[in-house]
């Protein structure tokens, strides 16, 4: 079963500065989604990507960035960081391919913003 | 607009006892639903899915859910739970095609805790 590794796994940021988090499949997934997890809003679809192009946004400001390399491995960004983007953020490669929602989770990037 | 509930933030079993975590949602179209669960600080994992066909749905770890249309519900079942299920469990609707496939609607979350 392929992995996900997802880094850093820890990092703490104060207002206002920006942050990149990588993502990176063990095998070569063209599909790729990223979920913030907070406890007050959950888990929520931030984008997705398919060979390197978005092709889903979240209702998420322009601030949250990411994209896709040609290896499957994938960066998010976030400027000019605020309180609330404290949270767990998740890729998610799919995991096979033809199965739609059927995806697998990394153990996620637990960002805390002070 | 697709949408989940869980109207339950835990549910308290007692290993051994058949455990049953409720899910209701509101798609338009035929719904694509899924069970995932997250472990203490860890990611989710995948249990199962419906999409067409049986009612019935067997996943991972001995779980199934029970698809019903009538009253718009998709519930996690195992007939014998172990202290080892306890976690969070997620409800998940596939959002309207947007370009993507794999944008899922989360519900809130219950939290199984099985007691010895």
């Amino acid at each position: 079963k392929a992995g996900v590794t997802q880094t850093p796994r820890y990092l703490i940021k104060t207002r206002g500065q920006q942050v990149t988090l990588s993502c990176s499949p063990i095998s070569g997934h063209r599909s790729v989604s990223w979920y913030q997890q907070t406890p007050g809003q959950g888990l929520q679809f931030l984008f997705e990507y398919f060979s390197e192009t978005q092709r889903n946004k979240g209702n998420f400001p322009g601030r949250f960035s990411g994209r896709q390399f040609s290896n499957s491995r994938s960066e998010m960004n976030v400027s000019t960081l605020e309180l609330g983007d404290s949270a767990l953020y998740l890729c998610a490669p799919r995991w096979r391919v033809r199965r739609p929602g059927e995806l697998f989770f990394g153990e996620g990037s637990r960002l805390t913003v002070l | 607009a697709q949408s989940v509930a869980q109207p339950e933030d835990q549910v308290n079993v007692a290993e051994g006892n058949p455990l049953t975590v409720k899910c209701t949602y509101s798609v338009s179209g035929n719904p694509y639903l899924f069970w995932y669960v997250q472990y203490p600080n860890r990611g989710l994992q995948f249990l199962l899915k419906y999409i067409t066909g049986d009612n019935l749905v067997k996943g991972s770890y001995g779980f199934e859910a029970e698809f019903n249309k009538s009253q718009t519900s998709f519930h996690l079942k195992k007939p014998s739970a172990l202290v080892s299920d306890s976690a969070l469990y997620f409800c998940a609707v596939r959002g309207p095609f947007s370009g993507g496939y794999n944008k899922l609607i989360f519900g809130a979350g219950t939290r199984l805790a099985v007691h010895p």
